[in-house]
């Protein structure tokens, strides 16, 4: 399969941990990335790898991975968290690329 | 740091070609390593790929834009180009260029290019 599935939205608590999923065949082979996009913006890369942050990404945004789903966990989500969350991979065959429908993370 | 531009007209006509370009500065196409997309968002919606590019000049595409798309690479001007054929209203997106890496069993878009909204209407 080629698809990768999201929860279209999530709430959480502000100050409350939060996992949103991604399933998908080819998280069977592939670790997913994750990208935060904020209204107007484009995507930002938040998690690739087994659980990698690059550069500027605060330590309570992590990723996880198990089967075919893979998890970006916002632990103590603050107000500024709040926006669409993108998961990505490669297909099984490893040529192309896929993304999730997105899940739209509301901080209560 | 490296950025990525996108250019292009914002309206086409249906049945006409979207033609993008995206200028890279900050790092070469050429140095290798890297693959240069074409990522498109239809309004309120997710991320669509739309294909890659190595400097190589090797393509692949989303199968189901397979027929209408192809992806250049001009090395001298360290750019990439999108052409989309035969379009319609159903093209209308937000249009973004993106550099894509892999590395340890994952790929992942690092950069992206601040997108360029293009319209299909008459």
């Amino acid at each position: 399969s080629s698809e990768l599935t999201q929860d279209p939205a999530v709430s959480v608590a502000l100050g409350q941990t939060v996992r949103i999923t991604c399933q998908g065949d080819s998280l069977r082979s592939y670790y997913a990335s994750w990208y935060q996009q904020k209204p107007g913006q484009a995507p930002v890369l938040v998690i690739y790898g087994k659980n990698n942050r690059p550069s500027g990404i605060p330590d309570r945004v992590s990723g996880s991975s198990s089967g075919n789903t893979a998890s970006l966990t916002i632990t103590g989500a603050q107000a500024e968290d709040e926006a669409d969350y993108h998961c990505n991979s490669r297909d099984s065959s490893g040529d192309h690329v896929v993304f999730g429908g997105g899940t739209k993370l509301t901080v209560l | 740091q490296v950025q990525l531009q996108e250019s292009g007209p914002g309206l086409v006509k249906p049945s006409q070609t979207l033609s993008l370009t995206c200028t890279v500065s900050g790092g070469s196409i050429s140095s290798g390593g890297y693959y240069w997309s074409w990522i498109r968002q239809h309004p309120g919606k997710g991320l669509e790929w739309i294909g890659y590019i190595y400097y190589s000049g090797s393509t692949y595409y989303n199968p189901s834009l397979k027929s209408r798309v192809a992806i250049s690479v001009d090395t001298s001007k360290n750019q990439f180009s999108l052409k989309l054929n035969s379009v319609t209203a159903a093209d209308t997106a937000m249009y973004y260029c993106a550099r894509e890496s892999c590395s340890g069993g994952s790929c992942y878009v690092d950069y992206w290019g601040q997108g360029t909204l293009v319209t299909v209407s008459s």
